[in-house]
Formats: C-alpha cells, sequence, structure tokens
C-alpha cells in the first residue's frame, strides 16, 4: 500500500528564516512525488512535482529513495509563502493515476 | 475557460436524508476524480473517472456514495442516507488524461456538514 506521512501539522518560523517541510513516503515501485499548496481562501494547487527537478517560489524537493523522503526546503521564507502545504505520491496503481496526500502541514510565516 | 467548479459550496443536511454534489471539469479534460478531506485528515481518493468510466469504486467509503459522469464532463457524487461520518469536504480534480504526468487541477470543494 502506498503511504505518505507529513510529521507535522503546524511550522512555525519567522520571515527570512530557512523552512524544510518533512515528507516521507511509502510506495514499492518508482514513484511520483508532488508537493501541493492551498493558500487561504485558494483552491489547491500544485507547487511542484519531484520530475521537473524546478524551483517554484522559491522552493525545491529532493527526492531521495534512501530515505524515502520528499522534504521541501526554502532558504529565507516569506510572509506569502503561509498556507497549507501538503505532500502526494501518485503510484500509478494498475496504471491509472491517483494521488495519496499526506494530512498536511501548516506553514506560518511570522513578520 | 475557467477552472473547475463545484456546486453547492457548502451544504447542510440532515442525517438520513441524500445529497447531490456536482462537478463541473475544465472542458476537454477526460480524466475526473473526487476527493474527501475531513476535518484534520488528509485528502482521501474516493473515484476517479476516465471519459464516462469508473473501473475501480473500491475507493468509496461504503455502498451508500455513489458517482456517475456524463458527457465526459459534468460528474455527481451522491451519498445516500448520510451519516455525521460523512462531514467533510469533498473536492473534484480534473486533468488531461489519466496520466500522473498530467496536473490535477482542483475545484474550490464542497463543504457538507450532517447534522
Amino acid at each position: 500500500a502506498q503511504r505518505v506521512t507529513q510529521p507535522e501539522k503546524l511550522l512555525s518560523v519567522f520571515k527570512g528564516a530557512p523552512v524544510e517541510l518533512k515528507c516521507n513516503y511509502s510506495y514499492s515501485g518508482s514513484p511520483e512525488l508532488f508537493w501541493y499548496v492551498q493558500y487561504s481562501r485558494q483552491r489547491l494547487q500544485l507547487l511542484l512535482r519531484h520530475i521537473s527537478r524546478e524551483s517554484i517560489k522559491g522552493f525545491t524537493a529532493d527526492l531521495n529513495k534512501g530515505e524515502t523522503s520528499f522534504h521541501l526546503k526554502k532558504p529565507f521564507a516569506q510572509e506569502e509563502d503561509s498556507a497549507m502545504y501538503y505532500c502526494a505520491l501518485d503510484g500509478m496503481n494498475s496504471g491509472y493515476s491517483t494521488l495519496t496526500f499526506g494530512k498536511g502541514t501548516m506553514l506560518l510565516v511570522s513578520p | 475557460g475557467a477552472g473547475v467548479s463545484q456546486s453547492p459550496s457548502n451544504k447542510v443536511t440532515e442525517k438520513g436524508k441524500d445529497v447531490e454534489l456536482r462537478c463541473d471539469p475544465i472542458s476537454g479534460h477526460t480524466a475526473l476524480y473526487w476527493y474527501r478531506q475531513r476535518l484534520g485528515q488528509g485528502l482521501e481518493f474516493l473515484i476517479y473517472f476516465q471519459g464516462n468510466s469508473a473501473p475501480d469504486k473500491s475507493g468509496l467509503p461504503s455502498d451508500r456514495f455513489s458517482a456517475e459522469r456524463t458527457g465526459e464532463s459534468v460528474s455527481t457524487l451522491t451519498i445516500q442516507r448520510t451519516q455525521q461520518e460523512d462531514s467533510a469536504v469533498y473536492l473534484c480534480a480534473s486533468s488531461l488524461e489519466l496520466r500522473a504526468s498530467d496536473e490535477q487541477f482542483f475545484g474550490p470543494g464542497t463543504r457538507l456538514t450532517v447534522l
């Protein structure tokens, strides 16, 4: 079975501080990992995916297969980064795409 | 055009009543997904559609839940004889195709409260 664990419900940092949102997964095959974000009063949206190896809004995430982790990092947090962040895994069960989400981490960036 | 839309945005119902939730995906998106988010929980996958077909209904919580899609467009999620544990935000998403590489675009959700 596939599982995504986000150990922190809440992460509170000051503006300018580094941020790391933890995500660990359990999956026997080669998963595709994603980070989704939900800003206040907005809908859930894709932030980044591991396959793209891109940096979005200063955030990066590296897939570590040895540690089965996909932590989201940003060197200097901004107040506008405050949001709910969800890590998600797509295991392509039976050949179709379904996302398994973690429970989410609320990031609060204080001035 | 516009993104994924869902209606109603909020629904309050009494235990035992039936409810119907609607999702309008992005035009041209062949894949459609339903998720549920209960308070303090992550998003729980319920069912997906490829076109009008839902090959796997095993994610639906019980036989009180059903879903259909017509015209490769609108989808409805029906919950019969609602229970308090059905209270949650129900999210719909659509993607161009049923591929992990295709981004899923989410609707704003329907908040269901069962009294």
